[in-house]
């Protein structure tokens, strides 16, 4: 099976930078995705690795370590646009089709 | 279609009764995915199609619930008896390929409440 752990609840400052973990647990991994949710809308696709390291996409970054079971998803110069709630997903190897299981999510509050 | 397309948007039913969400995939996906997401909570997986090939319905809770689809079209996700704890988010998925590095569409969801 699979385990992915990320914090509840995140608060941060209109243009900080805050940092979202989330950990994971998998018997075979094939690639690791962010999305983000607002309120009552439906998961939006933020990110996808599959690899080691950073990928950057404007204001938000992902960052991989397969050998750590590790990922965290960077938002810099934050906007109130910007409160939502982040999950994390992975998709097993093992697993059959394109199936992701997905962590419980973070929120995020950004305050003026 | 341009998105994928859930309904009703909103659904209140009483205990006991029945109840049939619909999917509407984004045209030539051939991969469709039902979840269920809890008030506060991530996305609990329920049931995967992928074209004409047998679903993938570990998820699926309990002998209540089933889903059907039709070659690459429309998806039905029936949910019998319903009970106060199957009030929930019902999210739909389309994706194009078996294996794809975009992950998937959502559609907007249908709200289930259970009185």
């Amino acid at each position: 099976g699979q385990n992915i752990d990320q914090p509840t609840e995140m608060t941060a400052t209109e243009g900080a930078i805050v940092q979202i973990n989330c950990t994971y647990q998998t018997s075979g991994f094939n690639g690791l995705f962010w999305y983000q949710q607002h309120a009552g809308e439906a998961p939006t696709f933020l990110s996808y690795n599959v690899l080691d390291g950073l990928e950057e996409k404007g204001r938000f970054s992902s960052f991989l370590s397969r050998s750590k079971g590790y990922s965290y998803l960077l938002l810099k110069e934050l906007q109130m646009k910007d409160s939502a709630s982040y999950l994390c997903a992975v998709r097993d190897s093992k697993a059959a089709g394109n199936k992701l299981t997905f962590g419980g999510g973070t929120r995020v509050l950004v305050k003026p | 279609g341009a998105g994928v397309s859930q309904s009703p948007s909103n659904k209140v039913t009483e205990k006991g009764k029945d109840v049939e969400l619909r999917c509407d995939p984004i045209s030539g996906h051939t991969a469709l995915y039902w979840y269920r997401q809890r008030l506060g909570q991530g996305l609990e997986f329920l049931i995967y199609f992928q074209g004409n090939s047998a679903p993938d319905k570990s998820g699926l809770p309990s002998d209540r619930f089933s889903a059907e689809r039709t070659g690459e079209s429309v998806s039905t996700l029936t949910i019998q008896r319903t009970q106060q704890e199957d009030s929930a988010v019902y999210l739909c998925a389309s994706s194009p390929r078996d294996r794809v590095i975009y992950g998937y569409t959502f559609g907007s969801g249908t709200r289930l409440t259970v009185v």
